[in-house]
Order: structure tokens, then sequence, then C-alpha cells
């Protein structure tokens, strides 16, 4: 079964709002990253937070980590059309020589 | 963008013949990886490279088989393709970011094949 599991598995907005997305995944993890992909294209990395931090921003990115619950949330804030894609949670597991594991990721379509 | 490039891009092929797909890097990353996308499963790795020679199986390698003789090439084989393993496949690089852990990994644009 899969470490990483998104939720929504898909999101409809209105250019301006915020989305957000969680992930909850199973085992200890070194970090975990958020991916973008584009319709037909190859994932995009956005954001790496590793288990030792609590909250990264990036622009109009905010992740938070919670590895007590093992969760962790994707807000983009002030969407734009431009960020209609799929985003992915990966988790590098410990011990793994710095393999991911991703969800099957949450389809997010921002309409104008 | 980082310097990853895989060929070819498209390819179809017939149930039984061997393929292989290339992904080549010029960012001299130690580690590399080949994954596979469905719908409905992400990616899934299938091999991964942890230097020159050195090369490990991932999650679902049954079917394929893996070479990396230079740094820059990594090299994914299907001895005798089967139609179950259409998919999309993507390469990707990484390196390490301390002792224990790694960075973020670079993806190449993918090659879509189709086993008929």
């Amino acid at each position: 079964s899969q470490q990483g599991e998104e939720d929504p598995q898909a999101l409809s907005i209105q250019e301006g709002e915020n989305a957000t997305m969680n992930c909850s995944y199973k085992t200890s993890i070194n970090n975990l990253q958020w991916y973008r992909q584009n319709s037909g294209r190859g994932l995009v990395h956005l954001i790496l937070i590793r288990s030792n931090e609590r909250e990264k921003h990036s622009g109009r990115l905010r992740v938070t980590l919670d590895t007590s619950k093992k969760s962790s949330s994707l807000l983009i804030t002030a969407s734009r059309a431009a960020d209609t894609a799929s985003y992915f949670c990966a988790t590098e597991l410990r011990g793994s020589w710095g393999k991911l594991q991703f969800g099957a990721g949450t389809q997010v379509v921002v309409t104008p | 963008d980082a310097g990853i490039t895989q060929s070819p891009r498209h390819k179809v092929t017939e149930t039984g013949t061997p393929v292989t797909l290339r992904c080549h890097q010029t960012e001299n990353h130690r580690y590399m990886y080949w994954y596979r996308q469905d719908p409905g499963h992400g990616l899934r790795l299938i091999h991964y490279s942890y230097g020159v020679k050195d090369t490990d199986k991932g999650e679902v390698s049954d079917g394929y088989s893996v070479s990396r003789s230079k740094t820059e090439d990594f090299l994914l084989t299907l001895e005798s393709a089967t139609s179950s393993q259409t998919s999309v496949y993507f390469c990707a690089i990484s390196e390490r970011a301390g002792e224990s852990s790694y960075n973020e990994q670079f993806f190449g644009p993918g090659t879509r094949l189709t086993v008929l």
C-alpha cells in the first residue's frame, strides 16, 4: 500500500481562493516533499520539509508537518489559473537511500 | 531546469519485444531513480542507483532490469514487454543532503510507453 495518501483526491476552486491539501503517511520519515505535475509533464519539486521542522514557506506555499500525527498539509494562497495541476506528496523513509514513496495525488483545478 | 533528458519520449511496441529506455543527466548527481506512473497510483519506484554499477530494486521491479555504467546514464530495460508495462516512465536524480538524508529529486520529462 502507499505510504503517502493525499486528501482530497480532487479540488476545484476559483482564482484568488486558497487551496489546502493534506497528506498522511505511515512510517518514520527523514523528510516529506511536495511536487507539482502539470498535465503531460514531469514532476516539479515545490518544497521539502525535514522531520525536525514543523512549518515551511516558499512564496505562496505553506507546508506544515506533524510527525506525531504522521501528516502534512500544503496550502496554496491566492491561487491562480496557472496553479491548475496535480500535487503529490512524497516521503523519504529513514535508511532508504533517498527513495521516495508517492501518494496518488490531488488534482487541483483553478478557474478564472 | 535540471539537465535530465529521457529517450525516447514516446514508444509503441509489441508484447514480447525488448525495450530500453535511457535517462541522461548533466548534473553529476550520484543517485538516479526510475519510476512508473499509472492512473490512481501516483509514482512507483522500479529501480534505483546509488552509484556507477550500484543498483537495487524498488517496489515494482519484476520484469525490469537496469544498468549504470557511467554517472550520467541510467538505462531501464524491459526484457520482454507486456501490456501491463504500458505506462509513463520517469527518471529522477538527487544528491545527498547530509549523513542520512537526501535532497529533492529532479525529474525528467517522461517516456510514454505503449505495449500492444
